[in-house]
């Protein structure tokens, strides 16, 4: 089975709410990441968060990180139809090699 | 170039056949990784070149699966005999090394095997 999963496997929501997705993995890691894909393009790093971090922002983004757990969360809040894509967490391992991805979230954003 | 390049962007082949997919890292990372993305799915790590050291190979698939790189730069990935579960995107990317490890991805190769 995968090292990071994410849930849930689509999401569907109105312009200008918010959008939390979440990712467990299961072993220890080194650092997570968050990337998001749009229909046909290549893969965009959005954020990383490392394993003694908790909580990270970036702009609209805010991702929190439960090492007890093993799980992460995304949140992008005041979406907009822009945010229309797959997201995925991947994880590496304490060696920082390893990267498994889970299989992503796909987010729609209604106008 | 500012990102990761690579080459071609689409290959159509037959069952059978050998291909050669290319991948040209970012200058300065001496960090590549190649990735196989099926339809619908999410990334399947491949393998995993750093500097000079052997590289980490453990994600490839069967050993009709290959990839060099020289040195610092270029790099190819192998499929040799493809069958039709071949048939999916092949995704490289590049980073420096460090504790962040961003990696920064190319636009990908969708291949398809008929």
């Amino acid at each position: 089975s995968q090292q990071g999963e994410e849930d849930p496997q689509a999401l569907s929501i109105q312009e200008g709410e918010n959008a939390t997705m979440n990712c467990s993995y299961k072993t220890s890691i080194n650092n997570l990441q968050w990337y998001r894909q749009n229909s046909g393009r290549g893969l965009v790093h959005l954020i990383l968060i490392r394993s003694n971090e908790r909580e990270k922002h970036s702009g609209r983004l805010r991702v929190t990180l439960d090492t007890s757990k093993k799980s992460s969360s995304l949140l992008i809040t005041a979406s907009r139809a822009a945010d229309t894509a797959s997201y995925f967490c991947a994880t590496d391992d304490n060696y920082g090699q390893n990267f498994v991805f889970g299989p992503g979230t796909r987010l729609s954003v209604l106008p | 170039g500012a990102g990761v390049s690579q080459s071609p962007s689409n290959k159509v082949t037959e069952k059978g056949k050998d291909v050669e997919l290319r991948c040209d890292p970012i200058s300065g990372h001496t960090a590549l990784y190649w990735y196989r993305q099926r339809l619908g799915q999410g990334l399947e790590f491949l393998i995993y070149f750093q500097g000079n050291s052997a590289p980490d190979k453990s994600g490839l698939p069967s050993d009709r699966f290959s990839a060099e790189r020289t040195g610092e730069s270029v790099s190819t990935l192998t499929i040799q005999r493809t069958q039709q579960e071949d048939s999916a995107v092949y995704l490289c990317a590049s980073s420096r090394v460090g504790s962040y490890n961003e990696q920064f991805f190319g636009p990908g190769t969708r291949l398809t095997v008929l």
